[in-house]
């Protein structure tokens, strides 16, 4: 079955350092997001991705945060300047029609 | 403002019995309503979903249930099993866009 991939599973970084996280959707979807979990709290939303441009952001998608998709098959999620409050779980999402996500296993994102 | 929450934050089900899993939304101008489990360091996982035209839908195991009028969600889980142990999370999109935002999720323990 096909499945959203996103890598490293998990990241350390130091505060202020630049952290790209990757994912790779599935093949056919069009529309791609960005979630995040803080520990113990609900998933929210960053943003989302449609036709090779951000369709919806987020308040916590400041302009520290960028997406990307630089070929075919990549989606990444750029973080500048990373805070100390940037640590979560972040998710990468995919769908075919904008309704039905299918999420990453996320990566952990710790910062020092 | 507008929000989807959940009524519980933990259930403890005995094996074999039902569970119900229940949301409360605020925004009328929700048309998609979905269901998703989180097991412990995975992302979501789709379970169902509904559309708002409908008031009930079944899959295996599981049912959605739809109230418009008091703008409630459910989810029953039928013979409840050691897997189905996780956090429950409902999520509703707008008719205009295509994110989904999600409520403060349950935790489903199921009692052996």
């Amino acid at each position: 079955e096909p499945e959203v991939t996103q890598t490293p599973s998990h990241q350390v970084t130091q505060m202020g350092q630049e952290v790209i996280l990757r994912c790779v959707p599935i093949s056919n979807h069009l529309y791609f997001y960005w979630y995040r979990q803080i520990l113990g709290q609900k998933v929210e939303f960053l943003v989302s991705f449609y036709n090779n441009e951000i369709s919806e952001k987020s308040e916590i998608f400041d302009d520290q945060f960028s997406v990307e998709r630089p070929d075919g098959s990549n989606f990444t999620l750029k973080i500048r300047s990373t805070k100390l409050e940037d640590s979560a779980m972040y998710f990468c999402a995919s769908c075919e029609g904008g309704e039905k996500l299918f999420f990453g296993s996320g990566t952990q994102l710790s910062v020092l | 403002g507008e929000s989807v929450g959940l009524h519980l934050p933990t259930l403890s089900v005995q094996e074999g019995d039902n569970s119900i899993i229940n949301c409360a939304y605020s925004n009328s101008a929700s048309d998609y309503f979905i269901w998703y489990k989180q097991e412990s360091g995975k992302g979501p996982q789709f379970i169902i979903d509904i559309r708002s035209n409908m008031d009930k839908r079944q899959g295996q195991r599981v049912t959605v249930l739809l109230n418009k009028t008091v703008k409630h969600l459910s989810l029953q889980i039928a013979a409840t099993q050691p897997g189905d142990s996780a956090v429950y999370f409902c999520a509703e999109k707008k008719a205009a866009g295509n994110k989904l935002t999600f409520g403060g999720g349950t935790r489903v323990l199921v009692k052996p």
